[in-house]
């Protein structure tokens, strides 16, 4: 079968950095998302990633290892309004978008 | 740009009632769109895949009698739930991809209608 593998849920400090991993296996690979969602609030768009190595974008960077099945986001200077669920997805050999379960970030003052 | 749009927002009708949710892709052409369902504190579940003029593609355990889906034209599709029950109560989004210019096969969320059955 076909899964994404992320926490469940993590608690950072504000200001502070905090990783958050994504490892799957799906039937082929075209790429991987990040998005975010506040509670209540639909998801919204991240990062892409399809070749292997690290995308900055701000505060926000993504990193992936096709041949490991792994990637991660990493978030700096963390503030209080990114406390949000963030979203793994997988683009198969089908072009059909593999969600994840989602992590849940706390941050706290 | 790539903006979608759905409504209602929020919805509250009675048991055995039916529902309409639309979905509009505002500045962009849809060819494919795609109706999740999420309950509290779970992920995003993928119901169908619609594309433009075409059948939709249901996702296991989906019943197609029950949310009928409709994409007409490359700007709207219609998700209608047909004798709403109180378990069918959810936040149901709608995403698009196509003709936006961003990265092929990224998904444009709306944002989402949450329905409540009485």
């Amino acid at each position: 079968g076909q899964n994404i593998d992320q926490p469940t849920e993590m608690t950072a400090t504000e200001g502070a950095i905090v990783q958050i991993n994504c490892t799957y296996q799906t039937s082929g690979f075209n790429g991987l998302f990040w998005y975010q969602q506040h509670a209540g609030e639909a998801p919204t768009f991240l990062s892409y990633n399809v070749l292997d190595g690290l995308e900055e974008k701000g505060r926000f960077s993504s990193f992936l290892s096709r041949s490991k099945g792994y990637s991660y986001l990493l978030l700096k200077e963390l503030q209080m309004k990114d406390s949000a669920s963030y979203l793994c997805a997988v683009l198969n050999s089908n072009y059909q978008l593999i969600w994840g379960a989602g992590t849940k970030l706390i941050i706290k003052p | 740009g790539a903006v979608v749009s759905q409504h209602p927002s929020r919805v509250i009708c009675k048991s055995g009632t039916s529902v309409k949710i639309e979905c509009r892709s505002l500045d962009f052409q849809a060819t494919t769109m795609f109706w999740y369902r999420q309950f509290p504190k779970q992920s995003l579940m993928l119901m169908a895949t619609s594309n433009e003029g075409s059948k939709a593609t249901y996702e296991q355990g989906v019943e197609k009698d029950k949310f009928l889906i409709n994409h007409a034209s490359l700007t709207l599709s219609t998700l209608t739930v047909t004798s709403a029950h109180p378990e069918d109560s959810s936040f149901y989004i709608c995403s698009a991809t196509g003709t936006s210019g961003g990265f092929s096969y990224e998904q444009y969320f709306g944002p989402g209608t949450r329905l409540t059955v009485t």
